[in-house]
């Protein structure tokens, strides 16, 4: 296994304009799940996808938010309009099955 | 709702020396798993250990260690020989039913040489 890859690693971006992030997971794993880490805090959750199909969403991803696995492969999580409050880490995590998930390195967004 | 409390915000170790992190946690369902996860500075989260909730016996790998007692839901991780590498901010975790990870505030760990 290659280990689950995010890209960019770091993104800075000023108030109000569009991001997306990518996240390429262990290869054959077919649960991929998305949290947001702020400084000093554990992950909180925010979607997750089994193959395609987006199963489960979290009250914290806002309308700007929204996240696609097109074809049950990688992932892109897009936040529109970006707020100075949307400023985390963004980590992408995947299993095989309901089991354990394993972490990317996170893309850090920074909006200025 | 599914909660995971660790009540140290920090600890120290000198290194060779045992430590151990608290961690409890709240749930409603009976089918569960507890993880511990270890994130070392501007470095990815990596998996320390797991323990299923079915399974008495607690977990055991390599230097880690778990006390898991599930009617008193505390889940704590020992560390033994501690070494300078273990320095890290440790997460507990959980995973019922609906598979999304429940993460703690965490605890940051500096061992002392």
């Amino acid at each position: 296994d290659t280990g689950v890859s995010q890209n960019p690693r770091h993104k800075i971006t000023k108030r109000g304009q569009n991001v997306t992030f990518r996240c390429d997971p262990i290869s054959e794993h077919n649960r991929l799940y998305w949290y947001r880490q702020t400084l000093g805090q554990g992950p909180e959750f925010l979607t997750y996808f089994q193959n395609e199909a987006q199963l489960e969403k979290s009250r914290l991803l806002s309308d700007r938010f929204s996240a696609e696995r097109p074809k049950g492969s990688f992932s892109t999580l897009e936040i529109q309009r970006t707020e100075q409050g949307d400023s985390a880490m963004y980590l992408c995590a995947s299993s095989r099955g309901p089991d354990t998930q394993y972490f990317g390195p996170g893309t850090r967004l920074t909006v200025l | 709702a599914q909660t995971v409390t660790q009540s140290q915000p920090e600890m120290s170790v000198q290194e060779a020396e045992t430590v151990t992190l608290s961690c409890t946690y709240d749930t409603s369902e009976s089918d569960y798993y507890l993880f511990w996860y270890k994130q070392p500075p501007s470095r990815q989260m990596i998996l320390v250990i797991r323990q299923e909730a079915y399974k008495q016996q607690n977990a055991t790998e390599n230097r880690f260690s778990v006390n898991f007692q599930k009617a008193a839901k505390s889940f704590s991780l020992k560390i033994s020989d501690s070494q300078l590498g273990d320095a890290a901010m440790y997460f507990c975790a959980q995973q019922g039913g609906s598979e999304k990870l429940v993460f703690g505030k965490g605890t940051k760990l500096t061992v002392n040489p």
